[in-house]
């Protein structure tokens, strides 16, 4: 059985950083491109980051981009997040997800992590 | 950058079918996914590749796409089908590639 654990989130200040992590089983990891996405709290879905399998790609949505930073640890079956310079537009679900393919272009968000809250304020 | 649009809402009787759009400049040419949400949640894959079920769903659940529209239907409506739903799709010619619809929340009434 496919399992995606988020960890990380919790209440931060503006301004201050935040690091979430995924961990996995179930599934050969190195073999997948893995993403993050956020909902606000009664909202939509809104895609953040992907990697593919061997980190070759890498992208960002446009609200998070320079701020944020995804990275994976094959060897340790993980997923992870940097947060920098946090606003409260940030305060969200973020959860990891599992693609499809190894690439992950026109392919599906197969799987999703129960998520982890991430609440930015003073 | 792409803009998928939806129902906010979508009511159904029991047993009666309901249908989801998500609207999209030529989605035709697109792969489209769907995606359901119940409260309290993590949202999970019920179509994927227009048309194409995982393992598990229910073939109450069907999709088509063509031209600017892509059509999620939920045949035979159950009270446990009552969630949000999104659709999804790839675009190729942003640096923002994954795009989501504006979601639907199906009502059973």
């Amino acid at each position: 059985e496919v399992q995606l654990v988020e960890s990380g989130g919790g209440l931060v200040q503006p301004g201050r950083s935040l690091r979430l992590s995924c961990a996995v089983s179930g599934f050969t990891f190195d073999d997948y491109a893995m993403h993050w996405v956020r909902q606000v709290p009664g909202k939509g879905l809104e895609w953040v980051s992907g990697i593919s399998w061997n980190s070759g790609y890498i992208g960002y949505g446009d609200s998070v981009k320079g701020r944020f930073t995804i990275s994976r640890d094959n060897t340790k079956k993980s997923l992870f997040l940097q947060m920098n310079s946090l606003r409260p537009e940030d305060t969200a679900f973020y959860y990891c997800v599992k693609d499809a393919l190894s690439v992950g272009d026109a392919s599906p968000f197969e799987n999703w992590g129960q998520g982890t809250l991430v609440t930015v304020s003073s | 950058s792409y803009v998928l649009t939806q129902p906010p809402s979508v009511s159904v009787a029991p047993g009666e079918t309901a249908t989801v759009t998500c609207g999209g400049n030529n989605i035709g040419s697109e792969s489209v996914h769907w995606y359901q949400q119940k409260p309290g949640q993590a949202p999970a894959l019920v179509i994927y590749y227009d048309n194409d079920r995982p393992s598990g769903i229910p073939e109450r659940f069907s999709g088509t796409n063509s031209g600017n529209t892509a059509t999620l239907t939920i045949s035979r409506v159950e009270a446990g089908d009552e969630a949000d739903y999104y659709c999804q799709v790839w675009d190729s010619s942003s640096a923002h590639p994954y795009v989501f619809g504006t979601g639907t929340k199906v009502t059973v009434l």
